[in-house]
């Protein structure tokens, strides 16, 4: 049982560039997620979604696209790196049923860097 | 818009110290909070969770409560050793529900456990 998986675990980009970030999760969990960690501003939500088909926007949203391929992998796309974009990014997953939340289980996260 | 403050921001201890870490949210319409440690360069492992109707959850030596209507929760770590040193982090869900918040985090609080 891997838990949360990403890949990769470091990525230097030029500006301009583009790339997606994957994650997978084993644990049958329905909701998945994806945060950023930037010094100073702690985690931010990018995007979520709530079940296989479905994404919604986050906090920052601006500058990524997502993808739920299936219920185990939520992957996470920069079109067109910025510096700004230079981060900590970590996926999560937790299973929600209705009104009832579980804990959320984070990967180990992929530290990117854009020059 | 939620926001989660996390005092103190660091904290350096004698080993052996009982020690309490303290969050509030401006929002008291939560649906759970979760307490994690961060260990450098290292994803996010769940410590407790406490779901709304909860005061408090334990487990080994920590123990976390929960206040909703003051909008104030502390992690409570008893007979601290260097193991402990790690960054801690508080986030809340909510108010929305159903996922669509994610979690709000803190900033943290950077603890370090002297031998």
């Amino acid at each position: 049982n891997a838990g949360v998986t990403q890949t990769p675990k470091f990525q230097v980009l030029k500006t301009g560039q583009s790339m997606t970030l994957q994650c997978a999760q084993d644990m049958n969990h329905n909701s998945m997620y994806w945060y950023r960690q930037d010094p100073g501003m702690g985690l931010r939500l990018i995007y979520y979604s709530a079940s296989e088909g479905t994404t919604d926007k986050g906090e920052v949203p601006n500058g990524y696209n997502v993808s739920r391929l299936n219920k185990r992998e939520f992957s996470l796309r920069l079109e067109s790196a910025a510096p700004s974009q230079t981060s900590v990014y970590f996926c999560a997953s937790s299973v929600i049923t209705g009104t009832d939340f579980y804990e959320q289980y984070f990967g180990p996260g992929t530290r990117l860097t854009v020059t | 818009k939620q926001e989660v403050t996390q005092i103190p921001a660091a904290l350096s201890v004698p080993e052996g110290e009982n020690l309490v870490l303290n969050c509030s949210f401006t929002d008291s319409a939560i649906y759970n909070l979760q307490w994690f440690r961060q260990d450098p360069g290292k994803g996010l492992t769940s410590l407790l969770l406490i779901q709304s109707s909860q005061r408090e959850q334990t487990s080994g030596r920590l123990n976390a409560s929960l206040d909703k209507s003051s909008g104030r929760s502390t992690l409570y770590i008893a007979a601290s050793q260097p193991g402990d040193s790690a960054t801690y982090l508080c986030a809340v869900e909510g108010p929305t529900g159903g996922g669509a918040d994610g979690l709000t985090f803190g900033k943290g609080t950077h603890l370090i456990i002297q031998p």
